[in-house]
């Protein structure tokens, strides 16, 4: 699988934007970007996933750069909510039902 | 629509036993993921299963074994419980589409003793 480069840590201020980065140099060209988040005492939860072209969701935004070795995870106004474990993973799309393969994901703490 | 739902939510067992940890897939989905999860760590894959059969396996002994029933719901099974299994397990269903997002219960808390 090809692995993900993220910050252990990051944080934010309430209300401000927030950009998450990963780095994934050896992507191919079938994998997807993935993006997950885990609240304290909750399991993984989806956020959004791109191809190619900048996709946004009710819940963010992602931008990925134009040779696909870099993507940045953008919550528009954080909230205290917002403050989980990310979580940027690559799925291959030629092994159909394939497994997420999570690595360490970025804390991000926001400050009241 | 309803979501992923485990049970139970936490478990004690002792060294050597077995345990069944169960999971009921979120309606419609018809692929079902176990993953486990070590404290401070990510979800580490545990195994899938798509139309009841296992449809791909991470790096776990065969003890850890798994069932999917026609309606999608889900077991797994693990069994010679080791400390090192003491764990947040996960289960998550998808549709058998890689550009599908998974939906995730909140997970088993197992400690072994």
């Amino acid at each position: 699988d090809a692995k993900t480069t993220q910050p252990n840590s990051m944080e934010s201020n309430e209300e401000e934007p927030v950009h998450l980065p990963c780095n994934h140099s050896t992507i191919s060209g079938t994998d997807y970007i993935h993006w997950y988040r885990q609240l304290p005492s909750q399991g993984p939860e989806y956020v959004i996933h791109g191809l190619t072209s900048n996709v946004n969701n009710r819940m963010a935004s992602l931008a990925i750069a134009e040779d696909r070795k870099s993507s940045t995870l953008i919550l528009h106004r954080a909230t205290l909510r917002d403050a989980a474990v990310y979580y940027c993973i690559l799925r291959d799309t030629e092994t159909s039902g394939s497994r997420l393969t999570f690595g360490e994901g970025t804390q991000l703490t926001v400050n009241p | 629509e309803t979501g992923v739902t485990q049970s139970p939510t936490h478990l004690i067992k002792t060294r050597g036993q077995q345990v069944t940890l169960r999971c009921s897939s979120q309606s419609g989905h018809n692929t079902v993921s176990w993953y486990q999860q070590a404290l401070g760590q990510g979800p580490q894959f545990i195994f899938q299963y798509y139309r009841e059969e296992e449809n791909g396996r991470g790096n776990f002994p065969p003890r850890f074994s798994g069932l999917q029933f026609p309606n999608y719901s889900s077991e797994l099974n693990v069994n010679a419980l080791e400390l090192d299994d003491s764990a947040l397990y996960l289960c998550a269903s998808s549709f058998k589409q890689v550009n599908y997002g998974y939906t995730f219960g909140s997970g088993t808390r197992l400690t072994v003793v």
